[in-house]
């Protein structure tokens, strides 16, 4: 039962609009969400977090909104640019369950068109 | 700091032969990860240690698949014997405890090709 789910496979945006990637959760103990960015041939680099206290947090042209309610949170980039184009992990943690162990998403690919 | 360091880069084997994927991480982290990344089901944690012990490997597919930790400076995952539906992307990762947001650094993986 995948407990963090990315619902949509892949994403296509021109150059300059808003990206928005999805994330939504089963787990009420998750506490921390992070995203990760993934190019091909790397491994994922860590892009932005955010705490269950909070509902948003930004950093540059990167926003995550967190609704605990719906159990959703979602990745705004913005203004989206080429070198965007990569594969996103949405991530949890829920600390007391399970340590520093993350259960992440399946991903979502991101184009960007110029 | 050199990162987590994963090799070999790409591995190609025959069915039935015995793989290991070795992994450095992070110098001073406590935690290390080992996930398995395919088309069909992304991202998966396999096993994690902390402090060289394991602690979860509910993750671990069959035991076909071993994993050690024999100092904090190095890894092994082994499949014997690897089956082509072990074909996939393994990375390591590793992270430091106490220290949010719990950010796990990983290595660039490891392409394993089972013919």
């Amino acid at each position: 039962d995948q407990q963090v789910k990315q619902n949509s496979p892949s994403l296509s945006v021109q150059e300059g609009r808003i990206s928005i990637l999805n994330c939504d959760y089963t787990n009420s103990m998750f506490d921390y969400f992070l995203w990760y960015k993934k190019y091909p041939a790397e491994g994922p680099t860590f892009l932005i977090s955010i705490s269950s206290i909070k509902d948003k947090n930004e950093d540059g042209r990167f926003t995550v909104f967190l609704n605990k309610s719906a159990k959703h949170l979602s990745l705004h980039i913005v203004p989206s640019q080429p070198g965007d184009s990569a594969v996103y992990f949405c991530a949890a943690s829920a600390r007391r369950e399970y340590g520093n162990k993350l259960v992440f998403g399946a991903g979502t690919i991101l184009r960007v068109k110029s | 700091d050199a990162g987590v360091i994963q090799s070999p880069r790409h591995e190609v084997t025959e069915m039935g032969q015995e793989v290991t994927l070795r992994c450095k991480p992070i110098s001073g982290h406590d935690y290390l990860f080992w996930y398995r990344q395919t088309m069909m089901r992304g991202l998966e944690l396999l096993i994690y240690f902390n402090n060289n012990v394991p602690i979860d490997d509910s993750g671990m597919p069959e035991d076909r698949f071993s994993a050690k930790m024999p100092n904090a400076s190095f890894s092994t995952l082994k499949i014997q014997p690897s089956e082509p539906r072990d074909s996939a992307v393994y990375f390591c990762a590793s992270s430091l405890s106490g220290r949010l947001p719990y950010e796990q650094y990983f290595g660039p993986g490891t392409r394993l090709t089972v013919t």
